[in-house]
């Protein structure tokens, strides 16, 4: 069974923090992508990567960075946690499986709270 | 305009009923077609795909795409309350993804 792995289900932090959110991917697929989830503004792209080293700003990159130091593995840095950044956050991978097609595939999230 | 509209809801549908859920995208170019269904909580999951203008069943589900309407719907017949969730769209044109805000399902035992 494919996977993409978050690494924390849950996390609370304190605002000013830096805060490493982890996506791995079982997948071999070369995009991978992270979302913000909130109510009523639906999936909003913030930092996507089509292969190693390389990255691109989506629609709201603003208080992010990424790293993708390894194919399978890309991360979402909040530089300094600020409470608007609370959100469910999904990473995703994007390539051809034949169970989804070229459809994404989610990883479980991780619901963001800072307080 | 966005690029991918979905009616909010709630929709509302009693056991045993047919679900129709809708979705309007601008762009003539689109691709595939995708839904995703999202319990509460949870990550989206891909229920269905679809790239040819006309119909595809999947079980209990059928995806319908009209390209000259711009516009792909999804059945679900025989409603379940364990379908009950949030039904996004999402469209794929060039190298570009998007997804609807999605389409809250609730079905009454």
């Amino acid at each position: 069974d494919v996977k993409v792995t978050q690494s924390s289900r849950y996390l609370v932090k304190r605002t000013g923090e830096k805060v490493f959110l982890e996506c791995v991917q079982d997948m071999d697929h070369e995009n991978m992508f992270w979302y913000r989830q909130d109510p009523g503004l639906g999936l909003r792209l913030i930092y996507f990567s089509y292969d190693v080293k390389m990255k691109e700003k989506g629609d709201i990159p603003e208080g992010y960075s990424v790293s993708r130091e390894k194919k399978e593995r890309f991360s979402l840095i909040l530089e300094s946690a600020s409470t608007n950044q609370t959100s469910m956050y999904l990473c995703a991978t994007r390539g051809w499986h034949p169970s989804t097609n070229y459809g994404y595939t989610f990883g479980s999230g991780t619901r963001l709270t800072v307080v | 305009q966005k690029e991918v509209e979905q009616n909010s809801g709630p929709l509302s549908v009693p056991e045993g009923a047919i679900a129709s859920l809708n979705c309007t995208y601008s762009d003539r170019g689109s691709q595939s077609f995708f839904w995703y269904r999202q319990y509460s909580g949870k990550s989206p999951e891909l229920i269905m795909s679809i790239y040819s203008n006309g119909d595809k069943e999947d079980g209990r589900f059928t995806a319908q795409l009209n390209k000259a309407s711009q516009y792909v719907s999804l059945l679900i017949r025989d409603s379940q309350p364990s379908d009950s969730a949030t039904y996004l769209c999402a469209v794929n044109t060039g190298n570009q993804f998007y997804f609807g805000t999605g389409t809250s399902l609730t079905v009454i035992p």
